[in-house]
């Protein structure tokens, strides 16, 4: 089976910077991806990591380690519109993707 | 540029009733699959298609059934709705020949079974 955990929700002030943490458990693993899913609307993809190390891309980065089974999604210089829910998705193999229930990230002013 | 449709929106059924969401891609993906979102539970897979012609179950397949004739369309049905089909159904895209695998979501369906 699959097991993919991160944190509920979070809470961070405009301008700061915010750690998101998913730890997995997975019968396969072809890569780790995080989307950004706004209420209300579909998720869009962020991020896709393979190999262990940090993948830089503008304000978010994504940091995958797999002998720990671990990840997180850094979010930099946080503005208002980054408030949404954060998905962390284990590629397992066979193209099929096993989601985390997601972390809602608000943030304040 | 389309992407990926569904309809309808949004939909109230009758339990019992048989109702087919619909999905169309225009990105030539081969694989496609339909989730279901529920509140605390994340995204979960209901089932795929790899290819055309082809189609798998996923974690929650039960009470569902889908078809694959084509590469753009993967309709999802539901034979006799309940209640616990009460959800947010999200139909996504891959092109299954790139490893990075990047799914591609469309709008969604809100379905409301009384």
């Amino acid at each position: 089976g699959q097991n993919i955990d991160q944190p509920t929700e979070m809470t961070a002030t405009e301008g700061a910077i915010v750690q998101i943490n998913c730890t997995y458990q997975t019968s396969g693993f072809n890569g780790l991806f995080w989307y950004q899913q706004h209420a209300g609307e579909a998720p869009t993809f962020l991020s896709y990591n393979v190999l262990d190390g940090l993948e830089e891309k503008g304000r978010f980065s994504s940091f995958l380690s797999r002998s720990k089974g671990y990840s997180y999604l850094l979010l930099k210089e946080l503005q208002m519109k980054d408030s949404a829910s954060y998905l962390c998705a284990v590629n397992g193999g066979d193209y099929k993707l096993s989601f985390g229930a997601g972390t809602t990230v608000t943030v304040r002013a | 540029i389309a992407g990926i449709t569904q309809a309808p929106t949004s939909q109230i059924l009758a339990a019992g009733r048989r109702m087919t969401l619909r999905c169309t891609q225009d990105m030539r993906h081969n694989a496609m699959y339909w989730y279901r979102q529920d509140l605390g539970l994340g995204l979960r897979l209901i089932h795929y298609s790899n290819t055309a012609g082809t189609t798998g179950k996923g974690e929650v397949p039960d009470g569902y059934s889908v078809s694959r004739a084509n590469t753009d369309d993967f309709p999802l049905t539901l034979a006799s709705a309940v209640p616990s089909q009460t959800s947010v159904y999200f139909c996504a895209s891959s092109d299954g020949t790139s490893g990075a695998n990047e799914q591609f979501f469309g709008p969604g369906t809100r379905l409301t079974v009384l």
